[in-house]
C-alpha cells in the first residue's frame, strides 16, 4: 500500500524557517518525481515544487523560488522541502504528492502556520 | 501560465441527478495532462480522471471525464452521498495549475 506520512509542521515567525519531511512506503520512490502542493486555510490547491526521480532537476512556484529549496534522499525513500524567509501568505497544509498519472497519491498533508 | 477555470463555482444538486462540472483553460491543454481531484472536508485530494477521461484506480464508473483543447468536463452520472465535495481541475502540461474548484453540495 503506497503511503506518504508528511512531518515537520508547525507554528514558526515571518521570517522563519522550517523542513518539511515525507516519509514514502509502498512504492519504489526512485522510480517517481515528487512534488509539494499547498493549500491556504479555505482555498483552492496551489503548486510549490517538484524533484525529478533522481533528483537532478527542481522546479518551484514563482511564489516560493528563492526562499524554498525541495530535494529527497531516494536512500531513505524521503522527500524535503526546506522553507525559509516565511511569510503569513505561507501558511498552509502542505501535502507531499507522487506524480504518475497526474498526482496519483497524496500525503494527509502537514499544516504550517506563520504568525508572530 | 495557463490559468484554469471552472463552473458553476457551486452545484446544488439531490442524490441520484446528474452533475455536470466545466473546466476552461486559458490555452490548449493537450489531454493527456488534464486530471480532475475530488476533496472532502478535512481530507487530502483524491484523484478522479487522468488524461482527461481515464478513471483511477478505484474510481466508480459514474464519474467520467471529457474534453479537449480548452474545454474540459466532469459528469457524475447519478450523485451518491459520498459524491458531495469539491472538485478540481488541474492541467500539468505547462507547468501545474488548478482550476479554484466547484462545490457540489445537496439540494
Amino acid at each position: 500500500e503506497v503511503q506518504l506520512v508528511e512531518s515537520g509542521g508547525g507554528l514558526v515567525q515571518p521570517g522563519g524557517s522550517l523542513r518539511l519531511s515525507c516519509a514514502a512506503s509502498g512504492f519504489t520512490f526512485s522510480d517517481h518525481a515528487m512534488h509539494w502542493v499547498r493549500q491556504a486555510p479555505g482555498t483552492g490547491l496551489e503548486y510549490v515544487s517538484s524533484i525529478s526521480d533522481n533528483g537532478g532537476s527542481t522546479y518551484y512556484a514563482n511564489s516560493v523560488k528563492g526562499r524554498f529549496t525541495i530535494s529527497r534522499d531516494n536512500s531513505k525513500n524521503t522527500l524535503y522541502l526546506q522553507m525559509g524567509s516565511l511569510r503569513a501568505e505561507d501558511m498552509a497544509v502542505y501535502y507531499c504528492v507522487r506524480r504518475f498519472n497526474a498526482y496519483d497519491y497524496w500525503g494527509q498533508g502537514t499544516l504550517v502556520a506563520v504568525s508572530s | 501560465e495557463i490559468v484554469l477555470t471552472q463552473s458553476p463555482g457551486t452545484l446544488s444538486l439531490s442524490p441520484g441527478e446528474r452533475a455536470t462540472l466545466s473546466c476552461r483553460a486559458s490555452q490548449s491543454v493537450s489531454s493527456s495532462y488534464l486530471a480532475w481531484y475530488q476533496q472532502k472536508p478535512g481530507q487530502a485530494p483524491r484523484l478522479l480522471i487522468y488524461g482527461a477521461s481515464s478513471r483511477a484506480t478505484g474510481i466508480p464508473d459514474r464519474f467520467s471525464g471529457s474534453g479537449s483543447g480548452t474545454d474540459f468536463t466532469l459528469t457524475i452520472s447519478r450523485l451518491e452521498p459520498e459524491d458531495f465535495a469539491v472538485y478540481y481541475c488541474q492541467q500539468h502540461s505547462n507547468s501545474f495549475t488548478f482550476g479554484p474548484g466547484t462545490k457540489v453540495d445537496i439540494k
